[in-house]
This record gives structure tokens, C-alpha cells and sequence, in this order.
């Protein structure tokens, strides 16, 4: 069975510390490793795709890297508008259906 | 931009009812999802459809059904509403990455 585990479930740091958020899969033949964000009470909006072991994808403060085992998203000087859940989840088929962790709350303090 | 409607930010059904979610995406995209979330159980995948006319069960389809009679729109439908479908539902369409809608906040009392 597919399993996406997300960690830590909630972090709380001040503005300028950073941080990494941690997501850990067994997802059988893994063809995408996708990261979100999400507002309350919004959809998850999409930041970035990895597809292969030693990729990295940038945007703004973000940064996500991906191994054979996990995949890191690397938040550089926080601010308080980074706060949000962070989504990670795995994909294995051609019709991309994915496999979510439960998300890390970030909340970032002025 | 990629864009993903639902026809309902807010819904209140009473127990019983048949209840109809739509969403529709503007990308030409095969695939459609809808999901529930949870508070401590995350997102779970409900149905999707890679074509038109064309669905196939997610993790959690008991309860529900869908309909695509047309690419750009897929439908989930609650025929007899219940208390624990209580929920967020989020409706996502996709080449390879997922785009979500901005979900339906649905109450069932």
C-alpha cells in the first residue's frame, strides 16, 4: 500500500529561522513526488514537482528536494505569509492519481 | 491560469437528501478527482475519471457516484446524504499535476 508520511505535523518558528519540512514515501514505481500549499478553507494550491532522485525545484523562500526515500522542502528566512499546511504526496500511474501525507501546519511568527 | 470551479463554496443538506457537487476545469484536462478532507485524516480520493464517460473508484467511493458527460465537467453525487458526509470536498483536474478548485464546505444535518 502507497503511504505518504508527512513530519513534523505542526512547526511554529519565528520570522528569518529556517526550516525544513520532512515527507517520507513507500509509493511503489514513484513517477512524481508533488508539494502544496494550502489556505484555510481553500483548495491546495500546487508549488512544485519532482520526478527524479537529486532534483530540486526553487520559488521565492521555498526550496524541495527529493531522494529515493523522502523529500525535503526547504524553507529559507520565513515570513509570517508563509504560514499555511504544506501538502506532499506521491504519484505511481499514467492517470496521476495521488497519495497525500496529512500536511505540516506552518506557522511563521512577526 | 489553470481554473477549477465548483458550484458551491457553502451547502446545508438535511439527512437524506440526493445532493449534486459540479465542477468544472477550463484546460482541456483527461483527468478529473474529487477528494474529502478531513481534519486528522488529510485528503482521501473519493472517484476519478482519466476520460469522458469514464470513472474508476478511489479509496473511499461508499456512499457517493459521479458523472462526466462532458470533458471540462465532473459531478459528484451524494445519493442519500448522511451526518458523516460531513465534510471539505475539493475537486482537482489534471495533465500531471494536480489543480484543485477552491472546495464546497458541505453540512449535513
Amino acid at each position: 500500500e502507497d503511504q505518504v508520511t508527512q513530519s513534523p505535523e505542526a512547526l511554529r518558528l519565528q520570522e528569518g529561522e529556517s526550516s525544513s519540512l520532512n515527507c517520507s514515501y513507500t509509493v511503489s514505481g514513484l513517477r512524481g513526488l508533488f508539494w502544496y500549499r494550502q489556505d484555510p478553507g481553500k483548495g491546495p494550491e500546487f508549488l512544485f514537482t519532482l520526478y527524479s532522485a537529486g532534483e530540486e525545484k526553487e520559488k521565492e523562500r521555498l526550496k524541495a528536494t527529493l531522494t529515493k526515500k523522502e523529500s525535503f522542502l526547504h524553507i529559507t528566512a520565513p515570513k509570517p505569509e508563509d504560514s499555511a499546511t504544506y501538502l506532499c504526496a506521491g504519484s505511481r500511474g499514467s492517470n496521476y492519481k495521488l497519495t497525500f501525507g496529512k500536511g505540516t501546519l506552518l506557522t511563521v511568527n512577526p | 491560469d489553470v481554473k477549477v470551479t465548483q458550484s458551491s463554496r457553502y451547502l446545508v443538506k438535511r439527512t437524506g437528501e440526493k445532493v449534486f457537487l459540479e465542477c468544472v476545469q477550463d484546460m482541456d484536462h483527461e483527468n478529473m478527482f474529487w477528494y474529502r478532507q478531513d481534519p486528522g485524516l488529510g485528503l482521501r480520493l473519493i472517484y476519478f475519471s482519466y476520460d469522458v464517460k469514464m470513472k474508476e473508484k478511489g479509496d473511499i467511493p461508499e456512499g457517493y457516484s459521479v458523472s462526466r458527460e462532458k470533458k471540462e465537467r465532473f459531478s459528484l453525487i451524494l445519493e442519500s446524504a448522511s451526518t458523516n458526509q460531513t465534510s471539505m470536498y475539493l475537486c482537482a483536474s489534471s495533465l500531471r499535476e494536480q489543480y484543485f478548485g477552491p472546495g464546497t464546505r458541505l453540512t449535513v444535518t
